[in-house]
Parts: C-alpha cells; sequence; structure tokens
C-alpha cells in the first residue's frame, strides 16, 4: 500500500542556513500534518492543512513556514536554522472525510552543525 | 505541562502474555485519542483509536479502553509477540474530525520477552 513520502531522508545544513522538507501524502489524503521529535521527545505538533488552506497551528517557530500546494504535497521551509531545529521531522496525512487518524512518514532527519 | 502523561517509560512482558500500556490526560477538551507503534528511525504506525463516545475499541490483538471520568485509557496487547516490542506512543485529539493536530505521550517502550 502507498505510504507517506518524504524528502530528503536525511540533511545536513549549516547555522543560519535554510532547508526545505518534502511530503507528499497518501493519495486520495487531504488533511497534512508537520510534527518535529527532538532526541528522545515525544512528536511536537507544528501545523497542518486542510484542502491546501492552512488548518492548525502548534509550536511551530516563527522562522518556519509551510504550505500545501494543488497536488497536495506540502513543504516546510526552515530559515536562520538554529542547532536546536537538529530533529527528526515527520510528515503524516489524513484520508478523506475520515476521523482523525493520521498515517505518518518515515520522516526527514535534519542535523544542524 | 505534559497534557498527555504515560507514567511508565518501559514494560517488559514475557511472549504470550497480556501486555497493558496506560497514559493520562488533563486536557477536558481532548475527545479522540489514538495509539501509535514505533521503531526506531521510522515514523509512528497507527495501532487504533477511540472516541470519547466510547469506552472500549478492539482490533484483533489490540484493544483501547477509556475511562473518560479518570481522564485514562489503556491499551491490551494479547497475546503479545515479539514483533511488539517498540515504543508506544498514546495521542490525543480535540476532536474526530478537523486536522487538529495530535498531542503525544512520551512514549513506553515495551520489550518482549521470549
Amino acid at each position: 500500500a502507498a505510504g507517506v513520502i518524504q524528502s530528503p531522508r536525511h540533511l545536513i545544513k549549516e547555522k543560519r542556513e535554510t532547508a526545505t522538507l518534502k511530503c507528499y501524502p497518501i493519495p486520495r489524503h487531504d488533511t497534512v500534518y508537520w510534527y518535529q521529535q527532538g532526541p528522545g521527545q515525544d512528536p511536537q505538533f507544528l501545523i497542518s492543512f486542510y484542502e491546501k488552506m492552512q488548518s492548525d497551528k502548534g509550536s511551530i517557530p516563527d522562522r518556519f513556514s509551510a504550505q500545501q500546494f494543488s497536488d497536495y504535497h506540502s513543504e516546510l521551509n526552515m530559515s536562520s536554522l538554529e542547532l536546536g531545529d537538529s530533529a527528526l521531522y515527520f510528515c503524516a496525512s489524513r484520508p478523506r472525510a475520515s476521523y482523525n487518524e493520521q498515517f505518518f512518514g518515515p520522516g526527514t532527519r535534519l542535523t544542524v552543525l | 505541562d505534559q497534557q498527555v502523561k504515560q507514567n511508565s517509560p518501559s514494560l517488559s512482558v514475557q511472549e504470550g502474555r497480556i501486555s497493558i500500556l496506560n497514559c493520562d490526560y488533563t486536557n477536558s477538551m481532548f475527545d479522540y485519542f489514538l495509539w501509535y507503534k514505533k521503531y526506531p528511525a521510522e515514523g509512528p504506525t497507527f495501532l487504533i483509536s477511540i472516541s470519547s463516545i466510547k469506552d472500549k475499541n478492539e482490533d484483533g490483538r489490540f484493544t483501547v479502553f477509556l475511562n473518560k471520568s479518570a481522564k485514562h485509557l489503556s491499551l491490551h496487547i494479547v497475546p503479545s509477540q515479539p514483533g511488539d516490542s517498540a515504543v508506544y506512543f498514546c495521542a490525543a485529539s480535540p476532536s474526530g474530525g478537523g486536522a487538529d493536530g495530535l498531542t503525544f505521550g512520551k512514549g513506553t517502550h515495551l520489550i518482549i520477552q521470549p
């Protein structure tokens, strides 16, 4: 079965650089979510999109922005990277007209040096 | 302030026996609850969910119980198998619909011993 696709899987950046993470939801899923998981931590919700509109907002720093495109894929843009941004970034998607059962991708591991 | 709490960082259970993972929550607005299983270097895998209008939901070897008055839920795995060894996260949402983000607990590392 098709799963959520995230790219890249690994990314290494320097402080103050920018990064763009991409997420391709499962077909016929119209809602996308972004989460950040620090080492030994639980996933923290960042932001979600439903039908290309921002829907819910969590603890997303002002340096980060995201959007969902017409083909439902989403991108998380991160600027002025800090050491503390090093984490696993998960994207999740939810089927159209379903309960809030979110299906997660494999994650992108971002390392900021 | 941790709104979803999993007070047992780890749990060891013998293969074939029942595994019971517990979760407590403090936010009365939570209305929908989910359990996820996670292996290292992989994304969380959805296991089972329950709405606040129910007190039990069953799917194969997995059963989730919800005690809304106590703000407590538990996941039962029967019988436990070696492949069940993983970190289990409890998660909550203000509603079953919508695009609300999930609030996760810190996870319980389940170890199934042969």
